[in-house]
């Protein structure tokens, strides 16, 4: 089975300054990892995906991710927030063979103050 | 593109009566669609996986005479609660996906449905 820890449930910051979004996962299989947004009333957007290859992983609004096997994170990061992002994100895990079964983390809230 | 859609968005109702929520793709043909449970403050948990045109499978703990889930197009799946009680009120996600639900798949999600059990 897998599990996925989201040790911040907030994460407050200025608009413009740098974000990181912490995620670790466990599973006894290889995995496939995924971030989604949920912005206020509306349902989950993918973000971005790790599946095989590079361990940096580009998204959608300028977000990226990098999965790191030897500390079993997948931390999500952007570089310069804007309002806008302010949202709920989810890290979630599937193992990667069979059906998919998302396996999500708790949410972190980030919040962009300007 | 890939929009899904949930109805109703919120829905108040007597503890016994059943309640129906309807979860459609509107621009494009879902053939695994799934169903997900969210408590304040906790993660969605994954109640049960549907193909159009077959039974259900549920997690387990999920008890399927309780959530029963029909698939009965590509477009269309419904979560009916039966007999809801005041501990099913909860945030109930469904989410779609255009093939058979492989792992690299993208599953495009709806916003939910509150439900609130008296």
């Amino acid at each position: 089975a897998q599990s996925v820890t989201q040790l911040d449930s907030q994460v407050p910051v200025f608009e413009e300054a740098p974000v990181e979004l912490r995620c670790n996962y466990s599973s006894s299989v290889s995995v496939y990892l995924f971030w989604y947004v949920q912005y206020p009333n509306q349902g989950l957007q993918l973000l971005l995906k790790y599946l095989s290859g590079s361990t940096l992983v580009k998204g959608i609004n300028g977000f990226e991710a990098e999965f790191n096997k030897s500390q079993t994170s997948f931390h999500l990061r952007k570089p310069s927030v804007h309002i806008s992002d302010t949202a709920e994100y989810f890290c979630a895990v599937t193992a990667n063979t069979g059906f998919q079964k998302l396996v999500f983390g708790t949410g972190t809230r980030l919040l962009v103050s300007p | 593109g890939a929009v899904v859609s949930q109805h109703p968005s919120w829905v108040i109702c007597k503890s016994g009566t059943s309640v129906k929520i309807e979860c459609r793709s509107l621009d494009f043909q879902a053939t695994t669609m799934f169903w997900y449970r969210q408590f304040p403050k906790q993660s969605l948990m994954l109640m049960a996986t549907s193909n159009e045109g077959s039974k259900a499978t549920y997690e387990q703990g999920v008890e399927k005479d309780k959530f029963l889930i029909n698939h009965a197009s590509l477009t269309l799946s419904t979560l009916t609660v039966t007999s809801a009680h005041p501990e099913d009120s909860s945030f109930y996600i469904c989410s779609a996906s255009l093939l058979a639900g492989g792992p690299r798949e993208t599953q495009y999600f709806g916003p939910g449905t509150r439900l609130l059990v008296l």
